[in-house]
């Protein structure tokens, strides 16, 4: 089955850019979503179709998707930015989710 | 306002059934494909089932196939999910989630809108 795997934690300073990877085989030729999520909280989608953000998402979040990984970035990192962050996409008529990444604002 | 409320979930016993509801509101209910997923305690998420528009075409995950059944009702707005058989590894928080798509799976397909969730356990 496919397998999408991000690292499990990533810290950033308040300002700076916070990148957080997903890598799957031939990614690139797949559409990615990220999704974040706060504790407690459902899960809010940030980035869809590799680069596209949903309206009210604020333009701090980006994305690209090449090869066989695709990135998140969020630049300018907020304390409100401490969240899980996944990534998803299809494979087969299922729907694949990574294996989530925290990030951390020091 | 768009919205989508769960509701069905509780304790059950290993080996039972439960039937979880999600109703929509807020956008045009038939237009899109609909999808379960599942977050267990402290870990990912995991996508469970989906079903198109339209079509009512299905799929499921290879870890619940044969245990649930995803059905939708365009009259009522509502989709729903019904689990047999069930396991100990099936306790989670069940999230509804609405595609951007018509058909499930479509390449560029996401989940845009979430409902807060609805816990199920499974225990004895």
């Amino acid at each position: 089955s496919y397998e999408l795997t991000q690292p499990p934690s990533v810290s950033v300073s308040p300002g700076q850019t916070a990148s957080i990877t997903c890598s799957g085989d031939n990614l690139g030729e797949k559409f990615a979503s990220w999704y974040q999520q706060k504790p407690g909280q459902s899960p809010v989608l940030v980035i869809h179709q590799d680069n596209k953000r949903p309206s009210g998402i604020l333009e701090r979040f980006s994305g690209s998707n090449a090869g066989n990984t695709a990135t998140l970035t969020i630049s300018g990192t907020q304390a409100m930015d401490e969240a899980d962050y996944y990534c998803q996409t299809w494979d087969t008529g299922t729907a694949v989710f990574g294996t989530g990444t925290r990030v951390t604002v020091l | 306002e768009v919205q989508l409320v769960e509701s069905g979930g509780g304790l059950v016993r290993p080996g039972g059934s439960l039937r979880l509801s999600c109703a929509a509101s807020g956008f045009t209910f038939s237009n899109y494909a609909m999808s379960w997923v599942r977050q267990a305690p402290g870990k990912g998420l995991e996508w469970v089932s989906g079903i198109s528009s339209s079509t009512g075409s299905t799929n499921y995950a290879d870890s619940v196939k044969g245990r649930v059944t995803i059905f939708r009702d365009d009259a009522k707005n509502t989709v729903d999910l019904q689990m047999n058989n069930l396991r100990a590894e099936d306790t989670a928080v069940y999230y509804c989630a609405k595609g951007v798509a018509g058909a499930v799976g479509a390449i560029h397909d996401a989940f845009d809108i979430w409902g807060q969730g609805t816990m199920v356990t499974v225990s004895s």
